[in-house]
């Protein structure tokens, strides 16, 4: 499995955008490139994903690396309510891919 | 939004006994599977199963466990004979495509070998 490279954790403040890095310099051409989070006392939540292009959707941006070895994950406004664990997880696609789990970056927000 | 349903919520058990968690996958979903999260560990994959069949298992996931989809709803995880270190809360999943959707986990069962 190929492995990604987060920060430990990451601090912001309420309503100011938010970017969370990913490291995945080892990434094939079919890897997709998937966010998940975990808030607390909760199953992980999906959050976005992508493969060579940017995404976005109601709840975070994607931004992807021209090589796509990093990519970038981007709370536009963050809430208290975004303090959880974001894992950045690359899955292939042949079979059921299973996700792979790493410690993730835990990240906080100040009022 | 479709959920993943899990039940029960929390599972107490004794040692040495089966126990059976259930989980309700999105309708359309074609790709299941089963995680766990020990107490300030990582989510670990256990297994995923397509088509009626396993895909694949990871070393957790030995002969005491075994997964089946019974009627084509619900989708069971069974623990024939637990042990304290299987203490930890369970995840299910489902995805309707490999990699091109993403999977939604349902919120877990705690359980509690005693």
């Amino acid at each position: 499995d190929a492995k990604t490279t987060q920060p430990n954790s990451m601090e912001s403040n309420e309503e100011e955008p938010v970017h969370l890095p990913c490291n995945h310099s080892t990434i094939s051409g079919t890897d997709y490139i998937h966010w998940y989070r975990q808030l607390p006392s909760q199953g992980p939540e999906y959050v976005i994903h992508g493969l060579t292009s940017n995404v976005n959707n109601r709840m975070a941006s994607l931004a992807i690396a021209e090589d796509r070895k990093s990519s970038t994950l981007i709370l536009h406004r963050a809430t208290l309510r975004d303090a959880a664990v974001y894992y950045c997880i690359l899955s292939g696609i042949q079979g059921a891919q299973k996700l792979v789990f790493g410690q993730g970056t835990r990240l906080t927000i100040n009022p | 939004e479709p959920e993943v349903t899990q039940t029960p919520s929390h599972q107490v058990t004794q040692m040495g006994q089966e126990v059976i968690l259930r989980c309700v996958p999105i309708s359309n979903h074609l790709y299941f599977y089963w995680y766990r999260q020990i107490l300030g560990q990582k989510v670990e994959f256990l297994v995923s199963f397509y088509n009626n069949e396993i895909s694949e298992k990871s070393e957790i996931f030995d002969d005491q466990f075994s997964v089946e989809r019974p009627d084509g709803s619900n989708f069971t995880l069974k623990i024939r004979s637990t042990k304290l270190e299987d203490s930890a809360m369970y995840f299910c999943a489902s995805s309707l495509d490999r990699a091109s959707y993403g999977y939604t986990f349902g919120s877990g069962t705690r359980l509690t070998v005693v």
